[in-house]
């Protein structure tokens, strides 16, 4: 699975908008990307994901460049229950099961 | 509940005690992972069952960790002689299936927080 660099905090105004990126440089063809967040003392939850085309759900919409080498999780009116680690993955489909490999993410801060 | 549940929420031990943890994954979920989690990382990989197959154990720091499913549904991971370099979070999770849903999110219990003393 490709390899993902992120900031490793980010602070952002309650009822703006978070944008979090996501370096993923040497994504195949293949590979997904995927947001999950970790509140504190929490396990960690699923957002979104996304292989070209941009994603929208009730949590978050998912902005993947044209050349797929980067992402940006947009958050569009964060609130302070936003305030958690956010992990970007990449990873391709296939041998049956997901494998995922966390980094350290990036630790978002809602401020009041 | 719908999510995946896991027990006890905290588990203090003894070093040299042994500790069993319990996974409940989502009802009709198929695979089903593991997950240790050190204070400030990321989850790291530990293993994966496919119903009670266990198919992937190369993320197991050692022989004294141990994991089952049995019967394809609840799961336990054992640790052995525990030492306090296992003390982590330790998380299960549970996504549908692995035929055509490789892409298919998993679903993360809250953990149980291990604390060798």
């Amino acid at each position: 699975d490709a390899k993902t660099t992120q900031p490793p905090s980010m602070d952002c105004a309650e009822g703006r908008a978070a944008n979090l990126p996501c370096n993923h440089s040497t994504i195949s063809g293949n590979e997904y990307v995927y947001w999950y967040r970790q509140i504190h003392s929490q396990g960690p939850q699923y957002i979104i994901h996304g292989l070209k085309n941009n994603e929208t759900n009730e949590m978050a919409s998912l902005i993947i460049t044209e050349d797929r080498k980067s992402s940006t999780l947009i958050l569009p009116h964060a609130t302070l229950r936003d305030t958690a680690v956010y992990y970007c993955i990449v990873r391709a489909p296939g041998r049956g099961y997901q494998k995922v490999t966390f980094g350290i993410g990036t630790k978002l801060q809602v401020i009041p | 509940g719908a999510g995946v549940s896991q027990s006890p929420r905290y588990k203090v031990a003894k070093r040299g005690q042994d500790v069993a943890l319990r996974c409940d994954p989502i009802s009709g979920h198929v695979s089903l992972f593991w997950y240790q989690q050190a204070l400030g990382q990321g989850p790291e990989f530990l293993t994966y069952f496919q119903n009670e197959a266990q198919l992937d154990k190369s993320g197991l720091p050692s022989d004294r960790f141990f994991a089952e499913r049995p019967e394809g549904s609840v799961s336990t991971l054992k640790i052995q002689r525990t030492q306090q370099e296992d003390s982590a979070v330790y998380l299960c999770a549970s996504s549908l299936g692995p035929r055509g849903e490789s892409n298919q999110p998993q679903h993360f219990g809250d953990g149980t927080r291990l604390s060798i003393l």
